[in-house]
């Protein structure tokens, strides 16, 4: 998976609690990106970083954050989980925007 | 929502037979890309064709790029049973969109 790891790889937790997950790279890749991934949408967009601090929205951003304070490091949090943030999550990264991207093996959060 | 679609939805064929997908996006495009999921698994980058080709070749993948109708294919030639999985077109407009995906099925 291309020196990508994601953790955790699954977590259950109660609506209402605060989530992070942990995307982390050993190819020094400047953009990395954050998906979810449930049935009948495919992949979507949540946020993306192009730079340590330097972050911006995606498709469907509503009701999460992220940080980036190293380049090796990408945070996304879920401040108040809901049903509805069920799914499964990927990290991506890229040398360049336009660039293919490499996936994490992926984290499945359940939210009940 | 600037989403691409795929068609068909699923796809199911023998062994050593071709399989064609196809993909509908909503933007202009710098570059498409393919890529393939196996069951549990992340996204593994399969090829890119940038707007200004129209076909390309990897091996038993061919690709063709249509801009004036925002489609593009992919054909898997001689199908094996590794090559089940789902497979998800990829492209960059105002930001980095997938398709919904296509999910092969090749039978032994």
């Amino acid at each position: 998976d291309a020196g990508i790891t994601q953790s955790p790889r699954h977590k259950v937790t109660e609506t209402g609690t605060p989530v992070t997950l942990r995307c982390h790279q050993t190819e020094n890749h400047r953009y990395m990106y954050w998906y979810r991934q449930d049935p009948g949408h495919g992949l979507r967009l949540i946020h993306y970083s192009y730079g340590v601090k330097d972050t911006d929205k995606g498709e469907v951003s509503d009701g999460y954050s992220v940080s980036r304070s190293k380049t090796e490091d990408f945070l996304l949090t879920l401040e108040s989980a809901t049903s509805s943030q069920t799914s499964v999550y990927f990290c991506a990264i890229s040398e360049a925007s336009l660039d293919t991207q490499y996936f994490g093996p992926g984290t499945r959060l359940t939210v009940l | 929502s600037q989403q691409g679609e795929e068609d068909p939805q699923a796809l199911s064929i023998q062994e050593g037979e071709n399989a064609t997908m196809n993909c509908s996006y909503k933007t202009s495009i710098n570059n498409l890309q393919w890529y393939r999921q196996n069951s549990g698994r992340g996204l593994v980058h399969l090829i890119l064709i940038r707007s200004n080709e129209r076909e390309k070749h990897s091996g038993r993948l061919r690709v063709t790029l249509d801009t004036s109708k925002k489609s593009s294919s992919l054909l898997i030639t001689a199908s094996r049973a590794a090559d089940t999985a789902s497979y998800f077109c990829g492209y960059t407009g105002n930001q980095f969109y997938f398709g919904t995906g296509t999910s092969l099925t090749v039978i032994p």
